[in-house]
């Protein structure tokens, strides 16, 4: 039993470049969040999904897109990577709304 | 939006003190979590709580989740050196309760 598995650790991006951050659980959560934390702050939220197929925008969306095709994965798309886009990635799930969420271990992203 | 506001941002103890950290919101909040930040890692869960008026401990750690349900905060008694980290409330509001959302933190540094 992983837990929640993000890859790559770390990646570094030119301007205009895009990538996918990769998460995967298998814990068969239904709900999967993607997390960025910039340097000496909290957590906000991009993306969430509470099930395969469905996903909601957070509090910033903004220049991010997923997907959930399976109940595994929740893939973070960049398509135009921005130097705003430096942070740390985490990506989260929970099996329901009032249990616990799980992190991974975080995506560093630089963008230079 | 939801917003949390954790507090404080940062604090300086000497060893062997307690702490006392809180989160407040400006809307009613069905579950609080409060999670442990190490340098380089995901947060890990240290207490839920999921009834209004509900304290928790784990060991060390004592959490509440408010009457008015609005507020929640964290004590931990008799420091020392492991608990150094970042601590983050996260909750999830009554309306919206599939979004996980977290406070800005609290830096704990413990002088030895």
């Amino acid at each position: 039993n992983a837990g929640v598995t993000q890859t790559p650790k770390f990646r570094i991006l030119k301007i205009g470049q895009s990538m996918t951050l990769q998460c995967a659980q298998d814990m068969n959560h239904n709900y999967m969040y993607w997390y960025r934390q910039d340097p000496g702050m909290g957590l906000k939220l991009i993306y969430y999904s509470v099930g395969a197929g469905i996903t909601d925008k957070g509090e910033v969306p903004n220049g991010y897109n997923v997907s959930r095709s399976t109940t595994e994965d929740f893939p973070l798309r960049l398509e135009l990577a921005a130097p705003s886009q430096t942070s740390v990635y985490f990506c989260a799930s929970r099996r329901t709304l009032n249990t616990e969420a799980f992190f991974g271990q975080g995506t560093r992203l630089t963008v230079v | 939006g939801q917003q949390l506001n954790q507090s404080p941002q940062s604090m300086f103890i000497q060893e062997g003190e307690d702490v006392s950290m809180n989160c407040t919101s400006s809307s009613i909040f069905n579950t609080w979590l409060w999670y442990k930040q190490d340098p380089g890692e995901g947060p890990v869960l240290l207490i839920a709580l999921y009834k209004a008026g509900e304290l928790t401990s784990n060991g060390r750690l004592t959490a509440q989740f408010g009457i008015t349900r609005k507020d929640s905060f964290l004590n931990i008694s008799a420091s020392i050196p492991s608990d150094v980290g970042i601590y983050f409330c996260a909750g999830q509001h009554i309306q919206g309760a599939q979004k996980l959302v977290f406070g800005q933190g609290t830096r704990l540094t413990i002088n030895p």
